[in-house]
């Protein structure tokens, strides 16, 4: 069975660092494409960013460029989101989605349960 | 970047109605297009993917099809499970875009 497991999350102030992670079981990790989508209380789904299977390549949504950076270990089977310089937009629950194969133009078919990032002061 | 609009925003139908929920994208996506269902608290699932593929396990009453740049998600009978917002997602790109959102109540 496919599981994703979230973790990492929590409040932080304006400025602040997080380090979100994603535990991948029930598949071959290393041939998938993982992504981060994140949605702010009451409003839609995000897409943030997607890795590669073999780190090729990596993507940002505009608004977090510079800001964050997607990792993955292909021996532990998680997915990284290193947040810096968070913003009070930044506050939302932050899921990691697998993508269907390996590239990075993919539909989502497995999902996290989610973790809760909140930025405030 | 590729917007995508969803109409209705809101909708409230029967037990047994079909529904329809439309999605428009800015710029062709081909037939890279995906629907997801999400319940409160949950995470989406997906439905549909390649605009018109049912992902396994999904009831059958779930259809999707295209028509040029517009998608249409469509319920053959409402069910009161289906509560939930559904979104479209594009692929053709890297730079994945969803829908807004549309929230499907049960009368």
């Amino acid at each position: 069975e496919v599981q994703l497991v979230e973790s990492g999350g929590g409040p932080v102030k304006p400025g602040g660092s997080l380090r979100l992670s994603c535990a991948a079981s029930g598949f071959s990790f290393s041939d998938y494409s993982m992504n981060w989508v994140r949605q702010a209380p009451g409003k839609g789904l995000e897409w943030v960013s997607c890795i590669s299977s073999s780190h090729d390549y990596i993507y940002y949504t505009d608004s977090v460029k510079g800001r964050f950076t997607i990792s993955r270990d292909n021996a532990k089977n998680a997915l990284y989101l290193q947040m810096n310089s968070l913003r009070a937009d930044d506050t939302a629950v932050y899921y990691c989605a697998r993508g269907t194969d390996s590239s990075s133009s993919t539909h989502f078919d497995y999902w996290g349960q989610g973790t809760q990032v909140a930025v405030s002061s | 970047d590729i917007q995508m609009t969803q109409s209705p925003s809101t909708l409230s139908a029967s037990v047994g109605d079909r529904v329809t929920i439309t999605c428009r994208a800015s710029h062709t996506v081909s037939s890279w297009l995906a629907w997801y269902q999400q319940k409160p608290g949950k995470a989406p699932k997906l439905l549909i993917y390649d605009a018109s593929n049912l992902e396994s396990g999904v009831p059958s009453r779930f259809s999707g099809s295209r028509s040029g740049t517009e998608f249409t998600l469509t319920i053959s009978s409402l069910q009161p499970d289906d509560s939930a917002t559904y979104y479209c997602q594009q692929y053709n790109s890297y730079f994945r875009t969803f829908g807004q959102g549309t929230k499907l109540e049960i009368k």
